[in-house]
């Protein structure tokens, strides 16, 4: 049964900080690894998918790698903005895409 | 616009009372999943449906219902055997293969009056 877990559970940094958010996950056998961002009350947004047979993906100022062998993932953060503040949730889709399985999350405050 | 969407936003349930909560998705997707998230926890799956007229349990379905009549609609009934719904409901949707990249809805919280 694969597991999800982030760490840390909040983060606290001031403005221009790049940050290390990770993920571990337990079954290697994952088809593919997404990032999300959820601000409070609101919905899920889509950062960055990774394919399992990919290492790492950028988007602007984000970049997202995987290691399957080791079942980590990271989403690296670069100069911080105090808009980044928001629940950043890690997930792995199994082999079967029957379900995302979710981390529960790490909370990123950004003080300016 | 292409995306998911929930509705209500918010919900009210009286005790007894069975509550349907609409997901519609226009991206052509296969795939629709409702996750329940409370305080404190990650998503939990309720529901997931790969196909028109198909759907699986997931690890929290007992006291919750399905249909999926249409590709582009998977709407979930909370029954009221649902002993503690009051929670964050939240609709995705997905290719099957390919990228298989996973879009949200914004989400309906229920609440239990």
């Amino acid at each position: 049964k694969q597991e999800v877990t982030q760490i840390p559970a909040a983060l606290s940094v001031p403005e221009g900080e790049n940050l290390v958010l990770n993920c571990s996950f337990t079954d290697s056998a994952i088809y593919n690894l997404q990032w999300f961002r959820q601000d409070p009350g609101k919905g899920l947004t889509s950062l960055l998918l990774i394919q399992s047979s990919q290492r790492e993906q950028t988007s602007g100022r984000l970049n997202a790698s995987l290691d399957k062998s080791s079942g980590r993932s990271t989403l690296y953060i670069a100069a911080s903005q105090p808009g980044d503040s928001a629940t950043y949730l890690c997930a792995g889709l199994n082999t079967g895409f029957q379900k995302l399985v979710f981390g529960t999350g790490t909370r990123l405050l950004v003080s300016p | 616009d292409g995306g998911i969407t929930q509705s209500p936003k918010y919900l009210f349930r009286k005790e007894g009372q069975n509550v349907t909560l609409s997901c519609e998705q226009n991206l052509n997707h296969d795939a629709m999943y409702w996750y329940r998230q409370d305080p404190g926890q990650g998503l939990r799956l309720i529901y997931y449906s790969q196909i028109v007229n198909d759907f699986q349990k997931g690890d929290i379905a007992e006291g919750y219902s399905v249909s999926r009549e249409k590709k582009e609609s998977f709407p979930l009934t909370v029954t009221s055997a649902q002993k503690n719904p009051t929670a964050f409901y939240l609709c995705a949707s997905s290719t099957i293969q390919v990228k298989a990249e996973a879009f949200f809805g914004q989400g309906t919280r229920l609440t239990v009056v």
